[in-house]
């Protein structure tokens, strides 16, 4: 079974700051997705950024990059510029490749995001 | 984006009672959508794996005659919890993968969840 650990239960930092969550899993599968998602208050789960472990590039979307470390297990969120807006709970999670499309998603427990004015 | 919606968003009622929670994706066929359960303060914990037109597939230590979960088009999933009783409040959330070209097929998209209350 595969788990995901993430070890920051919360984070305060300042505005425009630059915050990194951590997340490491442990998998025996060499291929599969990692994902990162946001919950703000209205709990909607939202798309934060993903990453294909047979890619060793690190995936970025705007102000959000990874760092994806795939022999320590480590799959690391750097949100650059940090907003009001990116106050949140955030979410790694994982999922093997079925071939087929998806498969069920193992979370992390989440890291609250806090920023400050 | 792929947009998925739930029905409805808050519901309570009385132990014993059944309730019906609809998911629906909005602008892409799922051939499998994904039902999860979140108590307050904690994680997502999935419950089952919904394909269309088969039958569900269910976590270990989820009660599947509990939890009756019906994908009858690749638009719409169910999640009826049967005689409901006070610990099965919770926060519901479905998921969708997309099979629409252009989204990511191996990526969930999530509706906004259900809250229930059992009394």
């Amino acid at each position: 079974a595969q788990t995901v650990t993430q070890s920051q239960p919360e984070m305060s930092v300042q505005e425009a700051e630059t915050v990194t969550l951590s997340c490491t899993y442990d998998t025996s599968e060499s291929n599969y997705y990692l994902f990162w998602y946001k919950q703000p208050p209205s709990r909607q789960m939202i798309l934060v950024i993903r990453q294909e472990a047979y890619k060793q590039q690190n995936a970025t979307e705007n102000r959000f990059s990874v760092n994806f470390q795939k022999a320590a297990k480590s799959f690391s969120l750097k949100i650059s510029d940090s907003q009001l807006g990116d106050t949140a709970m955030y979410f790694c999670a994982f999922t093997l490749y079925s071939g087929g499309g998806a498969d069920g998603l193992t979370f992390g427990k989440g890291t609250h995001l806090i920023i400050q004015p | 984006g792929a947009v998925v919606s739930q029905h409805p968003s808050w519901v309570i009622c009385k132990s014993g009672t059944s309730v019906k929670i609809e998911c629906r994706s909005l602008d892409f066929q799922a051939t499998t959508m994904f039902w999860y359960r979140q108590f307050p303060k904690q994680s997502l914990m999935l419950m089952a794996t919904s394909n269309e037109g088969s039958k569900a597939t269910y976590e270990q230590g989820v009660e599947k005659d509990k939890f009756l979960i019906n994908h009858a088009s690749l638009t719409l999933s169910t999640l009826t919890v049967t005689s409901a009783h006070p610990e099965d409040s919770s926060f519901y959330i479905c998921s969708a993968s997309s099979t629409r070209e252009g989204v990511y097929t191996d990526t969930q998209y999530f509706g906004p969840g259900t809250r229930l209350t059992v009394l």
